[in-house]
């Protein structure tokens, strides 16, 4: 049973680029949010996808946008990238069966992303 | 939304246990209070959670004061593989059904041999 996959594993960018990510949920899971991890801190959360909507977002600008597919994988997209976009962005997966949320949510090992 | 409050970094011996504190004083009476702790490296990892009552499962202990001001987990006997970051965190909840994990700063577990 594979876990949640996040991919790619690291990425180099430079300011005012965009960069796509992408993750794989738990089998069985349908629901997917995505947290950014700066160096230090713990992750923050940025946005969660369920039913392929956006559900809730964090505080985070409209530079960062999401999409969940059928298949309930997801991609976290941020444009025009700035020198403090660089972290560890972890997607985490979780199941809302029956519009209850069970609690656990499962991470991935994260993508770093590094903005030149 | 109500906040956690965590040591730095504690330190523990090998194989004795470890008591982790957390205060959350503005808890309200429907916050879950949730642990996870993040390993080097790796993405965050859940080691469980209660409401009211104290709560054990194979990882660890969660011992919830009475006023839930305040809980502790309990790591009953520590290896290295233990040595983590190690997260309080009390559940947001997202639109009508859905939550989010409010993560802090969290405590720096240190284990020695």
């Amino acid at each position: 049973d594979a876990g949640v996959t996040q991919s790619p594993t690291h990425l180099i960018k430079t300011r005012g680029q965009q960069v796509t990510l992408r993750c794989s949920p738990k089998s069985g899971h349908d629901t997917v949010s995505w947290y950014q991890q700066a160096l230090g801190q713990g992750p923050q959360f940025i946005f969660q996808y369920y039913e392929e909507e956006e559900r809730q977002r964090g505080n985070f600008p409209d530079r960062f946008s999401g999409h969940q597919f059928p298949n309930y994988s997801s991609e976290l997209n941020v444009n025009a990238l700035l020198l403090g976009d660089s972290a560890l962005y972890l997607c985490a997966s979780s199941l809302t069966s029956g519009g209850r949320f069970t609690d656990t949510q499962y991470f991935g090992p994260g993508t770093r992303l590094t903005v030149l | 939304d109500a906040k956690t409050t965590q040591p730095n970094s504690m330190e523990s011996n090998e194989e004795e246990p470890v008591h982790l504190p957390c205060n959350h004083s503005t808890i309200s009476g429907t916050d879950y209070i949730h642990w996870y702790r993040q390993l080097p490296s790796q993405g965050p990892e859940y080691v469980i959670h209660g409401l009211t009552s104290n709560v054990n499962n194979r990882m660890a202990s969660l011992a919830i004061a009475e006023d839930r001001k305040s809980s502790t987990l309990i790591l009953h006997r520590a290896t290295l593989r233990d040595a983590a970051v190690y997260y309080c965190i009390l559940r947001a909840r997202v639109g009508n059904s859905g939550y989010a994990l409010n993560f802090g700063k969290g405590t720096s577990l240190l284990v020695t041999p």
